[in-house]
């Protein structure tokens, strides 16, 4: 039963600090998305990748976010320095193309302090 | 830019159809129309995807009119599994358009 895997399950960090998230998507899968979950904002695309290529990020706030996708098992996205305001839930999610469904990951809570 | 309005939530009976539409005044010549569902702690499922007419899968259906300015995703006979939110999505993958999904529609199934 193939599933996107998603570490670490929750993170609690202070603000300024570093975080890194990462996210292991489905073998064979070419499409891979970050999204951020939260109460107020419900689910925002944050970064798209398509054959490890960045296609669209534009709903990344780019002075502290970063998202790579250094091998096709990998995927990638940091937050630095991190503040209060980004603590979300952070689902990453893949497919097989831009069209297919998407198979989430469990999320990774954030929150900081 | 299509973005998306959803009924906050809908009440529903084990055994009934449920209707849930998604207002998309601005959809784009290319924009697909996705359903997904979300459990709570979890991340969402795929329920369905259409770009016109009827679409119907093993789990649900999918009406869009010819306008295609709404959709409705049509669950028959839901059971009190099938609480869970549900999130209308809209737009062109193949073009990476910006995403919108709507706020959520919360489906509580009653005994």
């Amino acid at each position: 039963d193939a599933r996107v895997t998603q570490t670490p399950r929750h993170k609690v960090t202070e603000m300024g600090q570093e975080v890194t998230m990462r996210c292991q998507p489905i073998l064979g899968h070419n499409t891979v998305f970050w999204y951020r979950q939260t109460m107020m904002q419900g689910l925002e695309l944050l970064a798209y990748f398509r054959n490890r290529a960045p296609l669209d990020d534009s709903g990344m706030p780019k002075d502290r976010f970063s998202a790579e996708m250094p091998d096709a098992t990998l995927a990638t996205l940091k937050i630095q320095p991190s503040e209060p305001r980004d603590s979300a839930v952070y689902f990453c999610a893949s497919g097989r193309g831009p069209e297919d469904e998407q198979f989430f990951g469990p999320g990774t809570r954030l929150t900081v302090l | 830019l299509a973005k998306t309005t959803q009924p906050i939530s809908m009440d529903s009976y084990e055994g009934q159809e449920v209707n849930i539409t998604c207002s998309h005044n601005n959809i784009a010549t290319n924009d697909y129309i996705t359903w997904y569902q979300q459990f709570p702690s979890q991340g969402p499922r795929f329920i369905i995807q259409g770009y016109k007419t009827k679409v119907t899968n093993e789990v649900a259906s999918l009406f869009i009119p010819a306008d295609r300015k709404s959709s409705t995703l049509s669950l028959p006979r839901v059971s009190l599994s099938d609480t869970a939110v549900y999130y209308c999505l809209v737009g062109d993958w193949r073009n990476f358009n910006k995403f919108y999904f709507g706020s959520g529609t919360k489906l509580n199934v009653k005994p």
